[in-house]
């Protein structure tokens, strides 16, 4: 298995300006969820999803980011507008229920706002 | 929720020497316990993990213990080699219908000296 898959794996933007992010889960995982990394804050849980649905949103920052989850094999992560604060890595990551709960990670996209 | 603490935040050990990192949880409900390995540039990494209804897992030169009573569980990298440099976070989770988000510790960032 070609393990998740997040694109792109940089990302520079000027505030203000959109920016999506996708994930590719393991082919059959029934959990995907959206992380963030930064020095201060360490790894943050932003949402899951199960079976394409949104399970637990509390930890999205704002109303500026958006999650979606249109089908099992592709999940975008949306931030309108950006700004500076939200530079960060974001990872998503894809479980399987009946295998145990093991969470894998894909390799990150780094984010920088400037 | 859940708050999970780790300690050190930082450990050098001599090539050869072991390692040990330290967890503590807040919430009795947890019942699943990760390890996860952070190398430069890359996602976590599962490496070993712990269910509450066991005290002790081997794999090789990793161990993870788990203290139910006093809320505590350990990772033990022994005959540490510099490919074991990296930083570790641990986490905690409950596991029940409609719940499978994990808390991460703040991570300890490995050196083994060569």
């Amino acid at each position: 298995d070609a393990g998740v898959i997040q694109s792109p794996r940089h990302e520079v933007t000027e505030m203000g300006q959109e920016v999506t992010l996708r994930c590719k889960p393991i082919s059959g995982h029934d959990y995907l969820f959206w992380y963030r990394q930064t020095m201060m804050r360490g790894l943050e849980l932003l949402i899951y999803f199960n079976n394409n649905v949104p399970i637990d949103d509390s930890g999205m920052p704002e109303d500026r980011f958006s999650a979606k989850m249109p089908n099992a094999s592709f999940s975008t992560l949306k931030i309108q507008p950006s700004e500076p604060r939200d530079s960060a890595v974001y990872f998503c990551a894809s479980s399987l229920t009946t295998s145990g709960f093991e969470q894998y990670f894909g390799p990150g996209t780094r984010l920088t706002v400037t | 929720g859940e708050n999970v603490e780790q300690h050190p935040s930082t450990l050098s050990v001599q090539e050869g020497d072991s390692a040990v990192i330290k967890c503590t949880y807040s919430d009795s409900a947890s019942n699943y316990f990760p390890w996860y390995k952070q190398e430069l540039g890359k996602g976590p990494q599962l490496i070993i993990d712990i269910r509450s209804n066991v005290g002790e897992k081997k794999d090789q030169r990793i161990a993870v213990t788990l203290n139910k009573t006093a809320k505590h569980f350990s990772l033990h990298i022994t005959e540490t080699q510099p490919e074991d440099s990296a930083v570790y976070f641990c986490a905690a989770g409950s596991y029940q219908t409609g719940a499978n988000n994990l808390f991460f510790g703040t991570g300890t960032r490995l050196t083994v000296i060569p």
